[in-house]
Parts: structure tokens; C-alpha cells; sequence
């Protein structure tokens, strides 16, 4: 059976610019997980989805950073105005259930130049 | 809050065994662990729910002391598919959901 998939694999996009990230989870999981990584540190929780709602927003970093899962399934991470700072790979994780076990996607590594 | 895990690095011969350990300095509903190897996804290893279960499958097993606020992941007979680096990932309480991961943990297994 498909894992979860990120698109882009790698994006680079210059300063300033406004970018999305698509994560497509595991058929059948309703809840849906983004996380941000950066080289030599464990992920970093941004969001949780249950559904089509977002039930934890508490991890994204400021107002620059969105996301939606409108019909339950594919989600998008969205920034705006990206700084270097932004820098990373973005993962993106899905379970049957909130609190069992993550399954991740590949990521979609994030250069801001 | 980030759990800490201790060794940060470990070196190891194809055979030998390595204990991986994670502290939170609060009190924890879960552990997840998971193995990621360079430039891939973490991997799901186990997911441990009580405290003072262990599990286990093969020649990986773990252990969590609820009272302690510590997880430790055991690897015994080690194999060169186990190198990668490590995370404990954290559950605060039941419907928390979101994990808080641990420093990481770098294993080497060398032939």
C-alpha cells in the first residue's frame, strides 16, 4: 500500500517569496501531523489535524505559517513572506488515530535563499 | 521540555548491544521511538503506553518507567541495518496527540 507522500521533494525559493507544501497521508488516517527539521535535531511539532479541523496549532512559529486539510485527507503547509530562518525539511506524518503511532512521510526540503 | 537522550553518539561492531536512553522532566503518557537514517523519514520502532511496559519485537525492545519519566530502547545483537540516528518521541498526556522529540541518538555499526 502507498506511505505518505510530500511534493515538492525540494523547494528553493528566494526571500520574502510565499510557498506550499502538499502532504498526501495514508488512506483511511484522519489524523494528519506536520513537523519541521533541521539538520542534527529531532522533528518539531507545527500541527495536528483531526478531520478537517486543526486540533493543535500551538508548534507553528508565527502567523507567516498556515495550514489546511479541507476534505480531510491532503493537506497543505503554507508560509508566506520566507525568511532563511524557514529553513528545513518539512514532514509531514499520518495515524488511524490521534496518539498512535506516526507514520512519516520523505519530506519536502525547504531552502530559502 | 525537549527530552534529553543519552549516549548523544554511539559506536558499536556488528553483535554487540547498545541501551539508548530518554528523560523527560514531565510526567508522560507514551513514548514513541523511531530510527531515521540519513536524508529518510523516521521509521516507527514501538510505541509504549504504560508505565513500566516493555516490548519488544526481535532483537529491539524498550522499557518505560512512568514514575522516572525515562524510556530506555535496547538493541541486542546489533546489525548494520541498525545504524541511523534514534529519537524517543514524547506524549504528555492521552488526546495531547503532538509528539515533543528527543535530542537523538547517533548509532554506528561497523562491520
Amino acid at each position: 500500500g502507498a506511505g505518505v507522500s510530500q511534493t515538492p521533494s525540494n523547494k528553493v525559493t528566494e526571500k520574502g517569496k510565499y510557498v506550499e507544501l502538499r502532504c498526501d497521508p495514508i488512506s483511511g488516517h484522519t489524523a494528519l501531523y506536520w513537523y519541521r527539521q533541521s539538520l542534527g535535531q529531532g522533528p518539531e511539532f507545527l500541527i495536528y489535524f483531526q478531520g478537517t479541523g486543526a486540533a493543535d496549532d500551538s508548534g507553528l512559529p508565527n502567523d507567516r505559517f498556515f495550514a489546511v486539510r479541507p476534505e480531510g485527507s491532503v493537506s497543505t503547509l503554507k508560509i508566506q513572506r520566507t525568511e532563511r530562518g524557514d529553513s528545513a525539511v518539512y514532514l509531514c506524518a499520518s495515524s488511524r488515530a490521534g496518539g498512535g503511532e506516526q507514520y512519516f512521510g520523505p519530506g519536502t526540503r525547504l531552502t530559502v535563499t | 521540555q525537549q527530552p534529553v537522550q543519552s549516549p548523544q553518539a554511539v559506536i558499536l561492531r556488528e553483535g554487540e548491544d547498545a541501551v539508548i536512553n530518554c528523560s523527560s522532566s514531565k510526567a508522560l503518557y507514551s513514548v514513541h521511538w523511531y530510527r531515521q537514517k540519513h536524508g529518510e523519514a523516521p521509521v516507527f520502532l514501538m510505541i509504549l503506553l504504560k508505565g513500566g511496559e516493555q516490548k519488544g519485537h526481535e532483537k529491539i525492545s524498550a522499557s518505560f518507567n512512568e514514575k522516572k519519566q525515562q524510556s530506555s530502547l535496547y538493541l541486542t545483537a546489533s546489525q548494520l541495518s541498525y545504524s541511523g540516528t534514534y529519537f524517543c518521541g514524547t506524549e504528555r498526556r492521552t488526546g495531547f496527540q503532538k509528539l515533543v522529540f528527543g535530542t537523538g541518538t547517533r548509532l554506528l555499526v561497523s562491520p
